[in-house]
């Protein structure tokens, strides 16, 4: 079964309008770790945000806002105001408690985010 | 930006050649990873690393085998290539595990055609 599910495959959007990526993940462990990392069309992946499973606060970076909730294993990323630099692939992934051989990560599928002028 | 750097950044090769990709980062992290992207399939494991000489199997190993004998270089190698492994791969390091599971940095990824 899928570790972490992320429904939406693609989504448009006109550019200052907000959306949100859903994020549902599933895991027996009492401890673990949610990412969001973005992909822009250059193809890097780069880091946006890490959130640890004792800490359920919202958290806001300027346009970017996520929301972490344990009751429904939720971790959705929102983008206010979005603009065109914000068109990318974005993908959650999940860590379960490390061990001394290393933190897997599991990703979903992605969600590929146009946002059109 | 982390400092990883993929060799080569694209490759074509034939059906059955061995292929060999390098990933060398600069920046002393204990743990190294590689991952193939798919269409569809997000990003999945290949193999790990959590120190020089040791490795272990991720999600879609059969097929593929690493190295580590430094701690700044990890290859993947692709003992006879086939189609099905044509793919982008990217390598990632994380610290050491220190308070809670770090984030993965990633490389710009190597684009490999199976001919």
């Amino acid at each position: 079964a899928q570790k972490v599910t992320q429904a939406q495959t693609e989504i448009s959007v006109v550019e200052k309008e907000d959306v949100t990526l859903d994020c549902v993940y599933e895991t027996r462990d009492t401890t673990y770790y949610l990412f969001w990392y973005k992909q822009p069309p250059s193809g890097e992946l780069v880091f946006l945000i890490r959130r640890n499973s004792f800490d359920e606060q919202n958290e806001i970076s300027g346009r970017y806002s996520w929301n972490f909730q344990k009751s429904t294993s939720s971790f959705n990323f929102t983008i206010t105001a979005s603009q065109v630099v914000d068109s990318a692939v974005y993908f959650c992934a999940l860590s379960e408690a490390g061990s001394s051989t290393g933190n897997q990560f599991y990703f979903g599928t992605g969600t590929s985010l146009t946002v059109i002028p | 930006d982390a400092g990883i750097t993929q060799s080569p950044r694209h490759k074509v090769t034939e059906t059955g050649t061995p292929v060999t990709l390098r990933c060398h980062q600069t920046e002393n992290h204990r743990y190294m990873y590689w991952y193939r992207q798919d269409p569809g399939h997000g990003l999945r494991l290949i193999h790990y690393s959590y120190g020089v000489k040791d490795t272990d199997k991720g999600e879609v190993s059969d097929g593929y085998s690493v190295s580590r004998s430094k701690t700044e270089d990890f290859l993947l190698t692709l003992e006879s290539a086939t189609s099905s492994q044509t793919s982008v791969y990217f390598c990632a390091i994380s610290e050491q595990q220190g308070v809670g599971n770090q984030p993965q940095h990633f490389g710009d990824g190597t684009r490999l055609s199976i001919l």
